[in-house]
């Protein structure tokens, strides 16, 4: 089993729809977990760190469910800057960060 | 507040040669983590630096080496490349050591050929 396993897309949505991601982790120790956000061509970005309470910001949702490991996105309202590749973030070391390969959304008009 | 820069912005090496790239961290934090990005994947980990020491490493053979200063900015080395390190070369910064939120910068594109 891959240590981050993400389904790699793409989702076509039209904007205003609601989309969500899920991403599975192997390491049952990871501590830290987060969904980036990465830009054709451009380098990833922090969209938010993800709780075991599970937590909200904006129009995004993450959920952690440590039991099953895994992780979701939820997505409201998508817009068209929605578009991008969505990487889900486990710590399985110290100082390791692991990537998922990233799922690509795309936002049509 | 200034973000994470790196350079160069793109680089082109022949195989076998050596490259340094550069680092300079986010204003506030003191730790640095190095990735390779390749076409079509998630960026993998290669090292992290703190207090100018290694703090942890990936899978990578030891012809990747790192440096980090005292301003806390930091270099990642490669030598003897193969046609296999042409990637993007992510920095992240982060305020302390270990598996926290990481701001990245916009990443040195190299080619090997």
């Amino acid at each position: 089993r891959k240590e981050v396993e993400q389904d790699p897309g793409p989702f076509n949505v039209p904007e205003g729809a609601t989309v969500a991601f899920n991403c599975t982790y192997s390491n049952s120790a990871s501590q830290s977990f987060f969904w980036y956000r990465q830009d054709c061509r451009k380098e990833p970005k922090l969209l938010m760190s993800v709780y075991s309470s599970g937590n909200e910001d904006g129009r995004f949702t993450a959920q952690l469910n440590r039991a099953s490991q895994y992780i979701s996105l939820l997505i409201r309202d998508s817009k068209l800057s929605d578009s991008a590749t969505y990487l889900c973030v486990v710590n399985s070391g110290y100082s390791t960060l692991t990537f998922g390969k990233g799922t690509m959304l795309l936002v049509s008009p | 507040e200034t973000g994470v820069t790196q350079s160069p912005t793109h680089l082109i090496k022949t195989r076998g040669q050596q490259v340094t790239l550069r680092c300079s961290s986010q204003s506030g934090h003191n730790t640095v983590s190095w990735y390779q990005q390749a076409l079509g994947q998630g960026p993998q980990f290669i090292f992290q630096y703190y207090r100018e020491e290694e703090n942890g490493r990936g899978n990578f053979p030891p012809r990747f080496s790192g440096l980090q200063f005292p301003n806390y900015s930091s270099e990642l080395n490669v030598n003897a490349l193969e046609l296999d390190d042409s990637a993007l070369y992510l920095c992240a910064s982060s305020t302390t050591s270990g598996g926290h939120e990481q701001y990245f910068g916009p990443g040195t594109r190299l080619t090997v050929t």
